[in-house]
């Protein structure tokens, strides 16, 4: 139980197109889901919190309209980058709580390219 | 302010041996922490957990340890195996941050050798 998916796995897109990445929860509601970003050899930075049918919380330091979060139901969470660039090369993890408090789980991560 | 550090960013370990893995933190309003491990490219996965009512959790071959005085809390495993190779972070939660946001130390990678 507990499983949480991406889609896609990875993507390569141009400079200045936005892409939008999928967060969902299979077998359980998510209240809350968070998006994450790794930057090689470095820790999983927190972006953002979203709760179910509310403005996502972003963390200090990211841009809320450039990484446009959307948490329209209990079971999927979106994360769109808009006008990519490649700066924003970077494996993007979401991960979903609501069934333990305290622990979430996390999905497979997205590797996103901007060329 | 890393307020969850692991401070050994590698550990090689032996087959059959103990792998200990220990992490600090500095926010004493932390009480609940977890430990993650994580494949490259993949994202991490949840091992164990330990609340600050408690001292020791086990679970199979897995056990935390939380010295609260210390702010200190360390994963062992035992025995050791290869495909416990991988990167495990340290998490922890509570205090101002609520304790749905969990925040992460940077990771130690441990491989173990056959």
């Amino acid at each position: 139980g507990a499983v949480v998916s991406q889609h896609p796995s990875w993507v390569i897109c141009k400079s200045g197109t936005s892409v939008k990445i999928e967060c969902r929860s299979l077998d359980f509601q998510a209240t809350t889901m968070f998006w994450y970003r790794q930057f090689p050899k470095q820790s999983l930075m927190l972006m953002a919190t979203s709760n179910e049918g509310s403005k996502a919380t972003y963390e200090q330091g990211v841009e809320k309209d450039k990484f446009l979060i959307n948490h329209a139901s209990l079971t999927l969470s979106t994360l769109t980058v808009t006008s990519a660039h490649p700066e924003d090369s970077s494996f993007y993890i979401c991960s979903a709580s609501g069934r333990v408090p305290y622990e979430q789980y996390f999905g497979p991560g997205t590797r996103l390219t901007v060329t | 302010d890393q307020q969850v550090k692991q401070n050994s960013p590698s550990l090689s370990v032996q087959e059959g041996r103990i792998s200990i893995l220990n992490c600090d933190y500095t926010n004493s309003m932390f009480d609940y922490f977890l430990w993650y491990k994580k494949y490259p490219a993949e994202g991490p996965t949840f091992l164990i957990s330990i609340s600050s009512i408690k001292d020791k959790n086990e679970d199979g071959r897995f056990t935390v340890f939380l010295n609260k005085s210390a702010k200190h809390l360390s994963l062992h495993i035992v025995p050791s195996q290869p495909g416990d190779s991988a990167v495990y972070f340290c998490a922890a939660s509570g205090g101002s941050g609520g304790y749905q946001k969990v925040t992460f130390g940077t990771g130690t990678k441990l491989q173990v050798i056959p």
